[in-house]
């Protein structure tokens, strides 16, 4: 059974850019979510998504943006970027609806220069 | 809000020493706690975890108590190995999301 896989995983973008990345979550789970992880700030959520509906996002700019489609993969973006966005993003999926159990992608590294 | 708070690393341990890494946290409710490890190069893995006051989550050796009174989760491992060097976070569920700790880095020497 394949695992949650992230693409691109690496990212090296310049500041104003726009980026998006990508995420397929384990087949058959319907839930997605999004962190941030960076050494400053730790492990931080962004938005969580099931059946392409937003049930919750974190406290990050609108520039962070993110969606899901019908086959559950979900994308995220982040517009104008700035430097403090470089951080490895994380998507997790899940089968329930109570996320007892997160899958976790390796992520995508982005670098802002 | 809801917070987790967890010791600070790095904790350097040598093999087959007792493990505690401690994990306290903050939260309106009783919500599912967490560990989750990442070991280097790879992604986040959870380790155990626990639903309820005085569930005791365990696997490969660790173990985890929900102590509602302390509100701690704390980690423990009766005798570490080198290939348990590695990052743990303890997080806590909270609408859809997870509420993570700082991070506990773990360094077992030979």
């Amino acid at each position: 059974k394949a695992g949650v896989t992230q693409t691109p995983r690496y990212l090296i973008k310049t500041r104003g850019q726009q980026v998006t990345l990508s995420c397929s979550p384990i087949s058959g789970h319907r839930s997605v979510s999004w962190y941030q992880q960076t050494p400053g700030q730790g492990l931080q959520f962004l938005f969580e998504y099931f059946s392409e509906t937003q049930r919750n996002k974190g406290n990050f700019p609108g520039r962070f943006s993110g969606r899901q489609f019908s086959n559950s993969r979900s994308e995220m973006n982040v517009s104008t970027l700035e430097l403090g966005d470089s951080a490895l993003y994380l998507c997790a999926s899940s089968k329930d609806l109570i996320l007892e159990k997160l899958f976790f992608g390796s992520g995508t590294q982005l670098s802002v220069l | 809000g809801n917070s987790v708070t967890q010791m600070e690393g790095p904790v350097t341990l040598s093999e087959e020493a007792f493990l505690t890494i401690n994990c306290t946290y903050t939260a309106t409710g009783y919500p599912s706690l967490f560990w989750y490890v990442q070991y280097p190069g790879e992604g986040l893995q959870l380790l155990l975890k626990a639903t309820k006051a005085d569930d005791k989550g365990s696997n490969k050796g660790f173990e985890a108590t929900y102590r509602k009174e302390t509100t701690s989760f704390h980690l423990e491992k009766g005798s570490v190995q080198v290939s348990d060097s590695a990052v743990y976070f303890c997080a806590l569920m909270d609408n859809y999301q997870l509420i993570w700790g700082a991070g506990t880095k773990l360094i077992i020497k030979p």
